[in-house]
């Protein structure tokens, strides 16, 4: 059974850090490129960044460029992002979500888990 | 950048049929996937490239596209359905090529 299991979320003040982290299992985590999108509150699903298998390719939605590092450890089965410089408006629930096999990255999610909130707030 | 456009809610009987739109210039030149959201919990896809569904999605959820509108349809509506959801693209003219609609709001009544 695949499974994402986020993590690291919590409160920050404005200009703080945070790192989440996805745990997976039940499948091949290297073969499959991974995304991070996130939901403010009451709002709709926003992307925000992917990561090829190999970390050769990765992508940020421009609300996050040069804030946000996404990143993984095949070895560990393990999703990241870094978020740095954060703002009120990255307050949401941010899920990772895994591309379905064979697509191109952000084409289509095929297995997202239960999220994490992110609350920046002074 | 692509845009889709949902209607904010959507509401039914038990029992009826759900129609639910998302609009987009040509999108029926897209493959269209769609997810639902309960209250509290994560998106779950329900239906992809237009018209296919997941394993374990009933045969109840059905999807088309055509022109500049998709839809997902829920047959013999549950009270279980309710939940809001969202159609989603792939904008290969984009930078950013991850479009999702709005979201709407399901209520059966």
């Amino acid at each position: 059974e695949v499974q994402l299991v986020e993590s690291g979320g919590g409160l920050v003040k404005p200009g703080g850090s945070l790192r989440l982290s996805c745990a997976a299992s039940g499948f091949t985590f290297s073969s499959y490129s991974m995304n991070w999108v996130r939901q403010a509150p009451g709002k709709g699903l926003e992307w925000v960044s992917s990561i090829s298998s190999s970390s050769s390719y990765i992508y940020y939605a421009d609300s996050v460029k040069g804030r946000f590092t996404i990143s993984r450890d095949n070895a560990k089965n393990s999703l990241y992002l870094q978020m740095n410089s954060l703002r009120a408006e990255d307050t949401a629930v941010y899920y990772c979500a895994r591309d379905s096999g064979g697509r191109r990255r952000g084409e289509l999610f095929d297995y997202w888990g239960q999220g994490t909130l992110v609350t920046v707030s002074s | 950048s692509y845009v889709l456009t949902q209607p904010p809610s959507v509401s039914v009987a038990p029992g009826q049929t759900a129609r639910i739109t998302c609009g987009g210039n040509n999108i029926g030149s897209k493959s269209v996937h769609w997810y639902q959201q309960k209250p509290g919990q994560a998106p779950v896809l329900v239906v992809y490239d237009d018209s296919d569904r997941p394993s374990g999605i009933p045969e109840r959820f059905s999807g088309s596209n055509s022109g500049n509108t998709a839809t997902l349809t829920i047959s013999r509506v549950e009270a279980g359905d309710e939940a809001d959801y969202y159609c989603q693209v792939w904008d290969s003219s984009s930078d950013h090529p991850t479009v999702f609609g709005g979201g709407t709001k399901l209520t059966v009544l």
